[in-house]
């Protein structure tokens, strides 16, 4: 079993709708939690990043974390076709040499005009 | 801030011979460099973790003497693929760590390097 679990997708869904996104873990000492979005052939930016639990905003953008459900989540709002990526969760403990990350998979997003 | 370069983005062999792949942090000193692979439509896979100075740390299964990687300074690390052939053929994608001064130090990425071996 992955210590990282992501539904690849692909993810459909009309603009300016909202994108829901999620992945489980089953390690329960990860404290760090980010969300990447990955363009076609281009590296991950760093969009989210939160500790431990609770909701963060930015923009159009929260990302939420559930330890007790070991369950992360990043919702995107008013959708838009440049939104069009994957999406890719990441995660570590504390105590992870060098700060070295667990991904999930990677969720495919498709926004269509 | 957090910008990190690789250079060459796309590079062309033949079966045999080297490949040297340049990844830099360009406004921040990067204690920690990561190179990754990646195939198409699946997710990263951590090759190694190098640290400014010291030998590079590679995750099980990678070959330390076919990928080597020179972490030099706190800007350049290098991943040089000896005697490539075509099954190494995908994206490599580099990221750096380090102390930025902000609130997140995490791993910021390179745009990626795609290798192709004829």
């Amino acid at each position: 079993q992955k210590e990282v679990e992501q539904d690849p997708g692909p993810l459909s869904v009309p603009e300016g709708a909202i994108v829901s996104l999620n992945c489980t873990y089953s390690n329960s000492a990860f404290q760090y939690f980010m969300w990447y979005r990955q363009y076609s052939r281009k590296g991950p930016e760093l969009l989210m990043y939160t500790y431990s639990s609770g909701n963060k905003e930015d923009g159009r953008f929260t990302a939420q974390v559930d330890k007790s459900s070991k369950y992360i989540s990043l919702f995107i709002r008013d959708s838009q076709p440049s939104d069009s990526a994957t999406y890719l969760c990441a995660m570590r403990g504390p105590t992870d040499s060098w700060g070295k990350l667990q991904f999930g998979a990677g969720t495919q997003v498709v926004v269509t005009p | 801030g957090a910008v990190v370069s690789q250079h060459p983005s796309w590079v062309i062999c033949k079966s045999g011979t080297s490949v040297k792949i340049e990844c830099r942090s360009l406004d921040f000193q990067a204690t920690t460099m990561f190179w990754y692979r990646q195939f198409p439509k699946q997710s990263l896979m951590l090759m190694a973790t190098s640290n400014e100075g010291s030998k590079a740390t590679y995750e099980q299964g990678v070959e330390k003497d076919k990928f080597l990687i020179n972490h030099a300074s706190l800007t350049l690390s290098t991943l040089t693929v000896t005697s490539a052939h075509p099954e190494d053929s995908s994206f490599y994608i580099c990221s750096a760590r380090g102390d930025l001064g902000l609130a997140v130090n995490e791993q910021f990425f390179g745009p990626g390097t795609r290798l192709t071996v004829l």
